[in-house]
């Protein structure tokens, strides 16, 4: 079963309104998770790096105030997209692994959250 | 920066043929992966590649590494239709577990 797990599966949401987007881990403790985000028939890009207990590390192009990462517990990372707009519809994907520093360990993936923003 | 490059982008073969996939990273990196995607899914982890000349194999999926070359390739042996998915290679980039992706190769496989 999924060792990473995403919440919502989808989500529609109207403009100008916050959504968010849950990732657990769910038998291991991860102190670095990692949001993507993927639009229809692109690849994975990167958005930021969470960290357990302190500021997301976001990826150039990548606005912190609007996507807000929290990492409150060694189990759950959450995205919240702030005033969300059309543009920002994609697939959002987390990772994480049991040993985030071991080259090779296994990274696991969230099943993957849809957001539609009309 | 590290880049990530696949080529092809998209592949149309038929059943029973042989096709490579090729994964080309611009900077060292300790590690490599190749995941498979379906529609609307998420990321299918087919292998990890760690060390220069490694080789892997599952089922009709064979995946290489040269690190000197800094290239790795997906070869298809004798295609079938369920291979047909979007296969990503992804490059280990700073923290063991950060990873960058290629753009994807599309496969489709025609009977």
């Amino acid at each position: 079963g999924a060792v990473v797990s995403q919440h919502p599966s989808w989500v529609i949401c109207k403009s100008g309104t916050s959504v968010k987007i849950e990732c657990r881990s769910l038998d291991f403790q991860a102190t670095t998770m990692f949001w993507y985000r993927q639009f229809p028939k692109q690849s994975l890009m990167l958005m930021a790096t969470s960290n357990e207990g302190s500021k997301a590390t976001y990826e150039q192009g990548v606005e912190k105030d609007k996507f807000l990462i929290n990492h409150a517990s060694l189990t759950l990372s959450t995205l919240t997209v702030t005033s969300a707009h059309p543009e920002d519809s994609s697939f959002y994907i987390c990772s994480a692994s049991r040993d985030s520093r071991t080259p090779g360990n296994t990274i696991y993936f969230g099943e993957g959250s849809w957001l539609t923003v009309v | 920066e590290l880049k990530v490059e696949q080529n092809p982008l998209f592949l149309s073969m038929q059943e029973g043929k042989n096709y490579t996939i090729y994964c080309n990273y611009s900077t060292t990196s300790d590690r490599l992966y190749w995941y498979r995607q379906d529609p609307g899914k998420s990321l299918e982890s087919l292998f990890v590649l760690l060390s220069n000349g490694a080789v892997k194999q599952e089922g009709r999926l064979m995946a290489s590494l040269d690190t000197k070359a800094r290239l790795s390739t997906l070869h298809i042996t004798a295609a079938v239709h369920d291979l047909s998915a979007t296969y990503f290679c992804a490059v280990g980039y700073s923290s063991a577990s950060k990873i960058i992706f290629g753009s994807g190769t599309r496969l489709s496989i025609r009977p």
